[in-house]
C-alpha cells in the first residue's frame, strides 16, 4: 500500500511565524505535490515537485515555498504566516509514468491566530 | 487556465438509490479525468477514471461517463450505501497538473 504521511494532523501558529509542513511518502514516487482545500473552493495547487530539486508553481504559490531535497520528503513553507493561510493542506505523491494518479496524506489542518 | 465546475455541490439519497455527480471542463486539451472520494478525517483517495478514448467505464456500482464533445463527464454510483457516504470530487488534467472541482458532499440515508 502507498502511505503518504504528514508530520501534523493539527497545527497552530501565530501570524508572522515561519512554518514547515513535512510531506513523506514511502513508494519511490518520483512526483509530490502540495494542495490547500478550502470549503467550496475544491483542492487548489500550490507547488508540485518531479524530482529532486525540482518545483514548479501551481495555481496558488504566493506566500508558500517548497524544499525537496530527498526523494520520499517534500516540505511547505510558510515564510511569514497569515492568517488568509488558516486552511487543510494535503500532500500527494504519484509515481512518473502515472502523474495523474495521485496519492494523498491524510493532511494537516492549520489555523493562524 | 483550467476550470473544473462540480455539480451538486450536495446530493442526500435514500440507501439503494442511485447517485449522479456532473463535472464539466474547459480545457479541450484534457484528456484523463479522475474521481476521487474524501472520507470524513483522510485525504482523498482515486476511485475510478476515465481517459478521452473512452465513453464509459464501470466498476462495481460506480461508473463513470464522459462526452468530449460537450465537455462533461459524469459519476454514477447504484445501489448507495451509507459507507457511500463521503466528498467526491472531479478533476481534469490540465498540462503536468490535476484541476479539481469544487467537491459534492454525498449524504446516504439509511
Amino acid at each position: 500500500d502507498v502511505k503518504v504521511t504528514q508530520s501534523s494532523r493539527y497545527l497552530v501558529k501565530r501570524t508572522g511565524e515561519k512554518v514547515f509542513l513535512e510531506c513523506v511518502q514511502d513508494m519511490d514516487h518520483e512526483n509530490m505535490f502540495w494542495y490547500r482545500q478550502d470549503p467550496g473552493l475544491g483542492l487548489r495547487l500550490i507547488y508540485f515537485s518531479y524530482d529532486v530539486k525540482m518545483k514548479e508553481k501551481g495555481d496558488i504559490p504566493e506566500g508558500y515555498s517548497v524544499s525537496r531535497e530527498k526523494k520520499e520528503r517534500f516540505s511547505l513553507i510558510l515564510e511569514s504566516a497569515s492568517t488568509n493561510q488558516t486552511s487543510m493542506y494535503l500532500c500527494a505523491s504519484s509515481l512518473e509514468g502515472a502523474l495523474y494518479e495521485q496519492y494523498f496524506g491524510p493532511g494537516t489542518r492549520l489555523t493562524v491566530t | 487556465g483550467e476550470n473544473v465546475e462540480q455539480h451538486p455541490s450536495t446530493l442526500s439519497v435514500q440507501e439503494g438509490d442511485s447517485a449522479v455527480i456532473k463535472c464539466t471542463y474547459s480545457d479541450s486539451a484534457s484528456n484523463y479525468f479522475p474521481w476521487y472520494k474524501q472520507e470524513l478525517g483522510k485525504g482523498p483517495q482515486l476511485i475510478i477514471d476515465i481517459r478521452s478514448n473512452v465513453g464509459e467505464k464501470k466498476d462495481q456500482r460506480i461508473a463513470v461517463t464522459l462526452n468530449k464533445t460537450a465537455k462533461h463527464f459524469s459519476l454514477h454510483i447504484t445501489e448507495t450505501q451509507p459507507e457511500d457516504s463521503a466528498v467526491y470530487f472531479c478533476a481534469a488534467n490540465f498540462g503536468r497538473a490535476l484541476t479539481f472541482g469544487s467537491g459534492t458532499r454525498l449524504q446516504v440515508q439509511p
